[in-house]
């Protein structure tokens, strides 16, 4: 366990569907992470928050929102999704955040999402 | 711009080789590396780092190489068992006040016993 828990591990949704993500760390970390992770690319990062202020927002659309209440959880909405948005959704966090000089990241398992 | 490559994106070996997997980056810029690692179901799982002022680091059974020269980074995996089966990523930061870590795609290493 890396101390950084995802619900749910899986989700099945359609098109006109709202969902959330959820991720919570139990490591006292200050930044926080959301990467979306697809069949043989790189991850890509989405969206980061520093203190609960989001720092980064990575040209996603506006169908993925984020919310960050509070330095141990962190949500990503899910509203009117595309096909091609199925994929693998990480959460991370890290202790340092923007004053952070190496900037180690401890993943959760992830969200199995697939829009049909 | 800022890319992390893998040059090879499988790799078979044996139980009980070694095993090398390769990065390359290419922004000059970038102080500091991590590997990590990705089981089937699971996310990236932190294995070893270093920093630009190193050339080499070494872990429990996991060495990193850090050639600045020629921008590439290796991880080097002895007497590689079943468990070390994944995928591997390199991964660059830029340090400092940079959060953002650039992934590479990654190589899976399948170890065959």
């Amino acid at each position: 366990e890396t101390g950084v828990t995802q619900t749910p591990r899986h989700l099945v949704m359609g098109m006109t569907n709202k969902k959330s993500l959820k991720c919570e760390q139990h490591l006292g970390h200050n930044a926080m992470y959301w990467y979306k992770q697809s069949a043989k690319k790189p991850l890509e990062l989405m969206f980061v928050y520093s203190l609960e202020e989001r720092v980064e927002n990575n040209s996603v659309p506006s169908r993925f929102s984020p919310e960050c209440p509070n330095s141990s959880h962190l949500f990503l909405h899910l509203h009117t999704l595309q096909p091609e948005d199925s994929a693998l959704y990480l959460c991370a966090s890290s202790q340092g955040g923007l004053a952070g000089a190496y900037n180690e990241q401890f993943f959760g398992p992830g969200t199995r999402l697939t829009v049909l | 711009g800022e890319s992390v490559g893998l040059h090879l994106p499988t790799l078979s070996v044996q139980e009980g080789d070694n095993s090398i997997i390769n990065c390359a980056y290419s922004n000059s810029a970038s102080d500091y590396f991590i590997w990590y690692k990705q089981e089937s179901g699971k996310g990236p799982q932190f294995i070893i780092d270093i920093r630009s002022n190193m050339d080499k680091r070494q872990g429990q059974r996991v060495t990193v190489l850090l050639n600045k020269t020629v921008k590439h980074l290796s991880l080097q995996i002895a007497a590689t068992q079943p468990g070390d089966s994944a995928v591997y990523f390199c991964a660059e930061n830029l340090g400092g006040s940079n959060y953002k870590l650039t992934f590479g795609k990654g190589t899976l290493l399948t170890v065959n016993p």
